[in-house]
């Protein structure tokens, strides 16, 4: 299974933007960049996802490689809510609905007032 | 924006005992579920995967005879802890998709369930 990697922590000031690095240098031509967050003691939470453009929604932007070896999630003006771990997927295309999604350990982000 | 419920959200057992988790896709149909656990401070584990109608694939080393998962409708899957040790505590959490299997996920609020 193709992996990702991703800074266990890091930090931001609350209304700055926020850039969440992801390298997945093994990632196959079909596979899909997803992005979910998890607040402390809940189901984690869809943020964004892609293939091959730079996606924008209303959560946050996400910026992929011209290589697909790495993309980085966005948040443009940091909030407090927006303390979670975020972790960075890659949706394996097998072609049909038992595609899975594997967590990897995700960074945590802790957001300062 | 699409609703998946789960419940219990916390329940206290005695060893030896079952327990039983269920997964409601509100507001669509989930042609597939997913059911993960989670220790403290560590990611989310896929324990199994189940299609409405079939029975669940599980990842390696998830015993299918402890951890029971029913998907009898497009709505509704349940995941029965049989025989419940303390080890067997966890965060558990289900999840549901709509469609092509390309789709997000769409996560419950988590069980978390605790043994004595």
């Amino acid at each position: 299974d193709a992996k990702t990697t991703q800074p266990n922590s890091m930090e931001s000031n609350e209304e700055e933007p926020v850039h969440l690095p992801c390298n997945h240098s093994t990632i196959s031509g079909t596979d899909y960049i997803h992005w979910y967050r998890q607040l402390p003691s809940q189901g984690p939470e869809y943020v964004i996802h892609g293939l091959t453009s730079n996606v924008n929604n209303r959560m946050a932007s996400l910026a992929i490689a011209e290589d697909r070896k790495s993309s980085t999630l966005i948040l443009h003006r940091a909030t407090l809510r927006d303390a979670a771990v975020y972790y960075c997927i890659l949706l394996m295309n097998y072609g049909g609905a038992t595609n899975k999604l594997i967590f990897g350990t995700g960074t945590l982000l802790a957001v300062q007032p | 924006g699409a609703v998946v419920s789960q419940h219990p959200s916390w329940v206290i057992c005695k060893s030896g005992t079952s327990v039983k988790i269920e997964c409601r896709s509100l507001d669509f149909q989930a042609t597939t579920m997913f059911w993960y656990r989670q220790f403290p401070k560590q990611s989310l584990m896929l324990m199994a995967t189940s299609n409405e109608g079939s029975k669940a694939t599980y990842e390696q080393g998830v015993e299918k005879d402890k951890f029971l998962i029913n998907h009898a409708s497009l709505t509704l899957s349940t995941l029965t802890v049989t025989s419940a040790h303390p080890e067997d505590s966890s965060f558990y959490i289900c999840s549901a998709r709509a469609g092509t299997g390309l789709e997000k996920l769409f996560f419950g609020s988590g069980t978390q369930l605790s043994v004595l």
